[in-house]
């Protein structure tokens, strides 16, 4: 079964520095997409940015950019000048065909002013 | 973009209501629709998948006679908490899959909060 393995409950960083969010996978597939969801206290699921497992390219949108090693199954979520609104709780996913979204037991992401 | 519907957004009830939660694609159809628990702190576990004009697929731990799903058009799942209880409150969110683009992402909705006293 794949899992999805987020080492950090915790990570907090300074307003306009940059933060990186560790996440890691195991699969036996090769064609599989990878998620960043944002939870904010509201409890909203957002998607953050999105990885298909075919390319090699890493996936950017804004302030957010993934470093995707498909070698050694590693999914991390950079955020650049980090902001308020960002703080939230941060869930990487894993989703193979139509089979259920894999969620990792997220990190939550405090921003100090 | 693809939005999903899901009312209501908060609950509070007593033991042993059923409750029943909507969830709706508003502008895709959806043969497919999950529903979610996630207690706090915690993350989301799904509960079921939710298969149009077939029977729901539950995961193993989940009670198929205490939470009832319908599936019974292309842009609406319903779940029912029967008889609820105090420990049946968790915050419950669905998500649908639009198969115009390749099922992925997946698009939830805003979740609902059930509170039974």
């Amino acid at each position: 079964a794949q899992t999805v393995t987020q080492s950090q409950p915790e990570m907090s960083v300074q307003e306009a520095e940059t933060v990186t969010l560790s996440c890691t996978y195991d699969t036996s597939e090769s064609d599989y997409y990878l998620f960043w969801y944002k939870q904010p206290p509201s409890r909203q699921m957002i998607l953050v940015i999105r990885q298909e497992a075919y390319k090699q390219q890493n996936a950017t949108e804004n302030r957010f950019s993934v470093n995707f090693q498909k070698a050694a199954k590693s999914f991390s979520l950079k955020i650049s000048d980090s902001q308020l609104g960002d703080a939230a709780m941060y869930f990487c996913a894993y989703n193979f065909g139509n089979e259920k979204l894999t969620f990792g037991t997220g990190t939550r992401l405090t921003i100090i002013p | 973009g693809a939005v999903v519907s899901q009312h209501p957004s908060r609950v509070i009830c007593k033991s042993g209501t059923s409750v029943k939660i909507e969830c709706r694609s508003l502008d895709f159809q959806a043969t497919t629709m999950f529903w979610y628990r996630q207690f706090p702190k915690q993350s989301l576990m799904l509960m079921a998948t939710s298969n149009e004009g077939s029977k729901a697929t539950y995961e193993q731990g989940v009670e198929k006679d205490k939470f009832l799903i319908n599936h019974a058009s292309l842009t609406l799942s319903t779940l029912t908490v029967t008889s609820a209880h105090p420990e049946d409150s968790s915050f419950y969110i669905c998500s649908a899959r639009d198969p115009h683009t390749g099922n992925q992402p997946q698009h939830f909705g805003d979740g609902t909060r059930l509170s039974i006293l």
